[in-house]
């Protein structure tokens, strides 16, 4: 089956830094998406990317569709405690296909 | 008002035993799913149903047998539990297949413990 990169594995960050995170596809995907799951909860949508080189903020997240969507980026400013969590990627291969691949995810901690 | 929710939240059986775990949607979508994380938490899909028929099947073993008897309700029933069951269990939903089906919707999961 499709498998997806994620990086890094964990991350521990002081409060009010930049986070950046990424994965990556040896498959082309028409769709990225990047959820949350806080602890005990299941994962939350935070953005979904679907045309090569998109760029979508959804407060301060950015998440990016690579230009060879083979790959797609996660950034978070000014990271606050509640940012605390495992963040996925997931990919969808596209018309047809309704089944999404997830990333192993990236745990971050952020010390206050 | 909650979307996806499912039951019980936490499930502790003894090995052999037979248990199911519910899921329902109010979000009036078509394709329900159930997933597993593992302790590693990789999520990893099981089963998706569409308006009440089974469209994915993964390679999961026959113990496991989902049931859809509306298209807002997918249950999970486990047979034999094993040792090597014990996860959390997401029930998910999305829109119809083909149109933004992308985008699942998640249940607050069920951990499982076999003892």
């Amino acid at each position: 089956g499709q498998q997806l990169n994620q990086s890094p594995q964990s991350m521990f960050i002081q409060e009010g830094e930049d986070v950046s995170m990424n994965c990556t596809s040896s498959s082309i995907f028409n769709t990225w998406l990047w959820y949350k799951q806080d602890p005990g909860e299941g994962p939350v949508l935070l953005i979904a990317l679907y045309k090569a080189g998109e760029l979508t903020s959804n407060g301060r997240l950015t998440a990016q569709f690579g230009i060879t969507r083979k790959d797609s980026f996660l950034n978070i400013s000014a990271s606050i405690p509640s940012d605390v969590g495992i963040y996925f990627c997931a990919g969808q291969l596209g018309a047809g296909s309704y089944q999404l691949t997830f990333g192993k995810g990236t745990k971050l901690s952020v010390i206050p | 008002d909650t979307a996806v929710s499912q039951t019980p939240k936490y499930l502790v059986t003894q090995m052999g035993n037979d248990k199911s775990i519910k899921c329902e949607q109010n979000l009036g979508h078509d394709t329900m799913y159930w997933y597993k994380q593992d302790s590693k938490k990789f999520l990893k899909i099981m089963f998706s149903y569409n308006n009440k028929e089974l469209i994915i099947n993964e390679t999961v073993p026959n113990r496991f047998s989902p049931k859809s008897p509306d298209k807002a309700h997918l249950n999970l029933h486990i047979n034999s539990l094993e040792l090597g069951d014990s996860a959390v269990y997401f029930c998910a939903s999305s829109q119809a297949r083909g149109l933004a089906n992308e985008k699942l919707f998640f249940g607050s999961g069920t951990q499982l413990s076999v003892l």
